[in-house]
């Protein structure tokens, strides 16, 4: 079955970088982009950005742009999520979610989403 | 402060009908679809509703989407208590070239 399998919870100091793996299974990688969701504590969902797995293209949600570099390994289906500079308010849940495409119908949706990684800054 | 706009909280007891609506812009809801995620407690979201009223296999007819204009809504009927999850509404925004999501919409079966 396609699954997301998502790297363990972090705990960093502020004004460090997390990286937060996310190993794909069940299907070609890279036939679908891969989102990255994060989710602070009792709040709601926040788009941090997407990255195509076919050609590594990628876009930034323009609030991170700068602090957030997302990257593939296609040799280990694998995608990466890169953080810098985080401050307490990056204090969140960071999952990951393929990107389906229909062009004939010109939608996409985010399916399945990893089990989420808990990234917790604190000095 | 969301793009998209939702009520933070709905109730309804079992076998009664909820609506959760979402508000948005003619950049997001007004041109583009917009898609409904559930997340039950202490899991990941999961899609429930695609373009705008369509439901992916698995997800029971109890479950409806709508749209006109910049707003859209999800209907939940035969309200049961397995429905008790955070609702969240999202559409592509042409101006931020970006996903926008709604606060999301705690719901809660009496």
């Amino acid at each position: 079955q396609v699954q997301l399998v998502q790297s363990g919870a972090e705990v960093k100091k502020p004004g460090a970088s997390v990286k937060v793996s996310c190993k794909a299974s069940g299907y070609t990688f890279t036939s679908y982009g891969i989102n990255w969701v994060r989710q602070a504590p009792g709040q709601g969902l926040e788009w941090m950005g997407w990255i195509s797995a076919y050609n590594g293209n990628t876009n930034y949600a323009q609030k991170l742009q700068g602090r957030v570099t997302m990257t593939t390994d296609t040799s280990t289906s694998t995608a990466y999520m890169e953080l810098r500079s985080l401050r307490s308010d990056d204090t969140a849940v960071y999952y990951c979610a393929r990107e389906v495409v229909r062009y004939s119908s010109g939608d996409n949706w985010f399916d399945p989403w990893g089990q989420g990684t808990l990234v917790t800054v604190s000095s | 402060q969301s793009v998209l706009t939702q009520p933070p909280s709905a109730s309804g007891t079992p076998g009664q009908r909820v609506t959760i609506s979402c508000s948005g812009s003619s950049s997001n809801i007004g041109s583009n679809y917009v898609y409904w995620y559930q997340q039950l407690p202490g899991t990941a979201p999961k899609l429930l509703i695609y373009r705008n009223n369509q439901r992916p296999s698995g997800v029971p007819d109890r479950f409806s989407g709508s749209k006109s204009g910049t707003s859209a809504s999800l209907a939940i009927s035969g309200l049961r208590s397995e429905d008790e999850a955070d609702y969240y509404c999202t559409a592509w925004d042409d101006s931020l070239s970006g996903w926008v999501f709604g606060g999301g919409t705690k719901l809660t079966v009496l």
